[in-house]
């Protein structure tokens, strides 16, 4: 069975600073990895994706994702934090047989000014 | 392109009270999926559905809870009876279906209170 850990349940980071939220899977075959994002009362929101090829992914918003096959990691990081990133960030893997996701239980970001 | 739309936004209710979220995916998305995320918690499948049809139903509580999707384009999720511990949000999202991107759209989410 799939399934993800996010080690760190709250991070707490000065503004200007560079952030890296941790992600571990576990899945038989070549996941499909993702990072979503969640602002207050609101909906997930994709930041990158892995599917294959080069392991460092780009996304949205200046973020960007490392995936290490041998750490079965999927760590997300940007090199400088704004207060709006203060949110909730959730890594999951994709069951591409099943056609679903699998998500962590969420790392929230405080963004400290 | 507008996008995953849910209502209500809000609901409160008594334990052993019914309730029904409604959720319209974004048109021409194949496969709906309904979540549960209880506070803390990250998002857990209730039920997937491709086009009208349920591909995953396997942690949906089926004694309280149904869901549907008619014609293969808007769904609704009932809870009868209601327990406290359903207390959490529901979201709705959908995705393209075929072939598999693993690419969610959510909705903002039906947050729902059982006193």
């Amino acid at each position: 069975a799939q399934s993800v850990t996010q080690p760190d349940i709250h991070i707490t980071v000065s503004e200007g600073a560079s952030l890296e939220l941790r992600c571990n899977y576990s899945y038989g075959a070549t996941p499909y990895l993702f990072w979503y994002v969640q602002s207050p009362g609101q909906g997930l929101q994709l930041l990158l994706k892995y599917f294959s090829g080069d392991t460092l992914v780009q996304g949205i918003k200046g973020f960007e994702a490392e995936f290490k096959r041998s750490q079965s990691s999927f760590n997300l990081r940007k090199p400088s934090v704004h207060w709006s990133d203060a949110a909730e960030y959730f890594c999951a893997v994709g069951n591409t047989n099943a056609g679903k996701s699998t998500f962590g239980d969420g790392t929230t970001l405080t963004v400290k000014p | 392109e507008a996008g995953v739309a849910q209502s209500p936004r809000y609901k409160i209710i008594e334990k052993r009270q019914s309730v029904a979220f409604w959720c319209n995916p974004i048109s021409g998305h194949a496969t709906l999926y309904w979540y549960q995320q209880i506070l803390g918690q990250g998002p857990k499948l209730l039920i997937q559905f491709q086009n009208n049809g349920v591909v995953d139903d396997s942690q949906l509580p089926k004694d309280r809870f149904s869901a549907e999707r008619l014609k293969g384009v808007d769904s609704t999720l009932k809870i009868q009876p209601a327990k406290l511990e359903d207390s959490a949000v529901y979201l709705c999202a959908s995705s393209l279906g075929a072939p598999y991107t693993g690419e969610l759209f959510f909705g903002e989410g039906s947050r729902l209170t059982v006193l």
